[in-house]
């Protein structure tokens, strides 16, 4: 079975700062993706990144990135000069070798002004 | 350029009611997932579909939850003699193919769910 933990159920940062949420995984598959999914109080589910198994680069998308270490099965999302609008619950989720996606508990994230 | 649309936003029922949730894909999509959201939890994979075709539904209850995608028209969830345990959000998403991750899915906002 694939499984993700989030180990964080609360995180606050200030206003510009840096904050890391930390995602961790199992699958026994060799070929997955894993996604960071935002989720505002409005509910929608935004897509903020995107990473694939087989690429050593971590992924980047503006003020967002990750760190993937494939060994330790690890895969955390760094949010920097963070803003008023990043907050919101952060998902992680795993997708390998089905169309199921399965996702953590997800991160609150707090944004202090 | 509509996403997935999802209908109603909000459906209050009683319990021992019908719910039914609908969902349209993204236009070109013709896959269909359902997942479920329960308060202060990730959302939960339920059911996969292609047109007229039930994919994967190792997800959905055994009973009182069904779901289908006819070849004409919007994905439909439906609940029979819906209890307070199934109050919760619960999410569509669409996709173009059987793509594994390499093309990520679109999310609807979500149906809120909620038993009186």
């Amino acid at each position: 079975a694939q499984t993700v933990t989030q180990s964080q159920p609360e995180m606050s940062v200030q206003e510009a700062e840096t904050v890391t949420l930390s995602c961790t995984y199992d699958t026994s598959e060799s070929d997955y993706y894993l996604f960071w999914y935002k989720q505002p109080p409005s509910r929608q589910m935004i897509l903020v990144i995107r990473q694939e198994a087989y690429k050593q680069q971590n992924a980047t998308e503006n003020r967002f990135s990750v760190n993937f270490q494939k060994a330790a099965k690890s895969f955390s999302l760094k949010i920097s000069d963070s803003q008023l609008g990043d907050a919101a619950m952060y998902f992680c989720a795993l997708q390998g070798g089905s169309e199921k996606l399965v996702f953590g508990k997800g991160t609150k994230l707090t944004v202090n002004p | 350029n509509a996403g997935v649309m999802q209908n109603p936003r909000h459906l209050v029922r009683r319990r021992g009611q019908e719910a039914r949730l609908r969902c349209s894909p993204m236009k070109g999509h013709s896959h269909v997932y359902w997942y479920r959201q329960l308060p202060e939890e990730g959302l939960k994979f339920m059911v996969y579909l292609q047109k007229e075709n039930i994919i994967d539904e190792s997800g959905m209850p055994k009973e009182r939850f069904s779901a289908e995608f006819p070849k004409e028209g919007p994905s439909i969830l439906r609940i029979q003699q819906v209890v307070r345990g199934d109050s919760a959000a619960y999410f569509c998403a669409s996709s173009p193919w059987f793509t594994g991750g390499s093309q990520p899915q679109h999310f609807g906002d979500g149906t809120r769910l909620s038993i009186l």
